[in-house]
């Protein structure tokens, strides 16, 4: 079974430009969630998606940012425009169950200069 | 709200000595806690989770977890570390649908 798969492993952009970020779920996963850390610290919740509803997205920081969820499958995060705040590892998730096994794909490192 | 505290953010030590990376939560209501393990250069991957049931939970390379209701804890020990278990290790409390992560301990294994 492929686990979660998250597209780049890395970017590097400027301040102001627009970078998407991509996510894709295991498969059969109703479940998905965004996660970021910011500069070492804590991994923070950004938002929940069940098939393509946005479940919870308390966790977004502004209207910079924007997940779709096409068709229920796989999951896009746009940053437009980026903010040197914005630099960190984005983090997806996928479960079946809600929240008690969630399995992670290995991040976005995205620097914004 | 829901928050995590790991008190070490590192933590060196030698192979084959014992380690424990210490966790606490605030929660007021029954809880579902979770260790995640951070590989250099690879994501997150589930190390051991506490739903319900017995208190003591294990991983399959010899990590366990404690609950500890009354301490709000849920402590990772090891009795002896290898190289291979040098990593970046994070301590999650289920809340609702989100975990709520600490801000992680790097485990540093010296030979």
């Amino acid at each position: 079974e492929a686990g979660v798969t998250q597209f780049p492993s890395h970017s590097v952009i400027e301040k102001g430009q627009t970078v998407t970020l991509r996510c894709d779920p295991i498969s059969g996963h109703d479940n998905l969630y965004w996660y970021r850390r910011v500069m070492g610290k804590e991994i923070k919740f950004l938002l929940h998606f069940v098939k393509e509803s946005k479940q919870d997205e308390s966790g977004m920081p502004n209207n910079r940012f924007l997940a779709e969820r096409t068709g229920g499958t796989y999951s896009t995060l746009k940053v437009q425009p980026a903010e040197l705040e914005d630099s960190g590892v984005y983090f997806c998730a996928s479960s079946q169950d809600r929240g008690n096994t969630v399995a992670f794909g290995q991040g976005t490192r995205l620097t914004v200069v | 709200a829901q928050s995590v505290t790991q008190l070490d953010s590192q933590v060196p030590v030698f192979e084959e000595a014992p380690v424990e990376l210490r966790c606490n939560y605030s929660s007021s209501v029954s809880v579902y806690l979770f260790w995640y393990v951070q590989y250099p250069n690879q994501g997150l991957q589930l190390l051991l989770k506490y739903l319900s049931g017995s208190t003591l939970v294990e991983s399959i390379n010899g990590f366990e977890a404690e609950f500890n209701k009354s301490q709000t804890s849920f402590h990772l020990r090891k009795p002896s570390v290898h190289i291979s278990d040098t990593a970046e290790y994070f301590c999650a409390v289920l809340y609702g649908n989100k975990l709520v992560f600490g801000a992680g301990t790097i485990l540093r294994v010296k030979s």
